[in-house]
């Protein structure tokens, strides 16, 4: 059963616009989340991250915001470029070990220029 | 820059197979991960090793093995390769204490016949 779950398989969205791509989880121990972005024949690499005791976190272009009641992530680039298409993942964390992250399915984003 | 190399991009095996899949990270990282990617399922925890020798199963061990001999070199064994086993494989280094943020190889797409 996912965990971590991201509904919408695929976005397109104009150049210069807002992108917003979603995450819903299940767990409510999860504490930590973070989103990766892979782009074609290379491997995932880390883009942001949150802990649970914040709301928002923002890395220039990046923020990811955390609605714990909701049990909801959302990453929103602004201005989005041609360079943000990609595949995004969310991804949660329930403490230290590994087995106690989980990932997403993925999100393929489309930037039109 | 953290680099994490793969062995092979694309293999073919048939079924009944033994497979190796090769993984090299060059920062000193303590752990090594891997994973299988399969369309609609995400990214799912196949095993991983926070030290030499050391090893623990993931969320699907079944069919895999693993071995780590040298710190830096963490290698999946499919010990006869199934067509179900047929997928995207990454590996993944980090930090000790630090499961979350990895940096992951470029993949090898397997295709078992």
């Amino acid at each position: 059963d996912q965990q971590v779950k991201q509904n919408s398989p695929s976005l397109s969205v104009q150049e210069g616009r807002i992108s917003i791509l979603n995450c819903d989880y299940t767990n409510s121990m999860f504490d930590y989340f973070l989103w990766y972005k892979k782009y074609p024949a290379e491997g995932p690499t880390f883009l942001i991250s949150i802990s649970s005791i914040k709301d928002k976190n923002e890395d220039g272009r990046f923020t990811v915001f955390l609605n714990k009641s909701a049990k909801h992530l959302s990453l929103h680039i602004v201005p989005s470029q041609p360079g943000d298409s990609a595949v995004y993942f969310c991804a949660a964390s329930a403490g230290t070990g590994a087995n106690n992250l989980f990932f997403g399915t993925g999100t393929r984003l489309t930037v039109i220029p | 820059d953290v680099k994490v190399t793969q062995s092979s991009r694309y293999l073919v095996k048939r079924t009944g197979e033994k497979v190796f899949l090769e993984c090299v990270q060059d920062m000193d990282h303590e752990n090594m991960f891997w994973y299988r990617q399969d369309p609609g399922l995400g990214l799912r925890l196949i095993y991983f090793s926070y030290d030499v020798k050391m090893k623990e199963k993931g969320d699907i061990p079944e069919g895999y093995s693993v071995s780590r001999e040298k710190k830096e070199r963490f290698s999946l064994i499919l010990e006869s390769a199934s067509t179900n086993q047929t997928s995207m494989y990454l590996c993944a280094s980090s930090l000790l204490g630090n499961m979350e943020t990895q940096y992951f190889g470029p993949g090898t797409r397997l295709l078992v016949l």
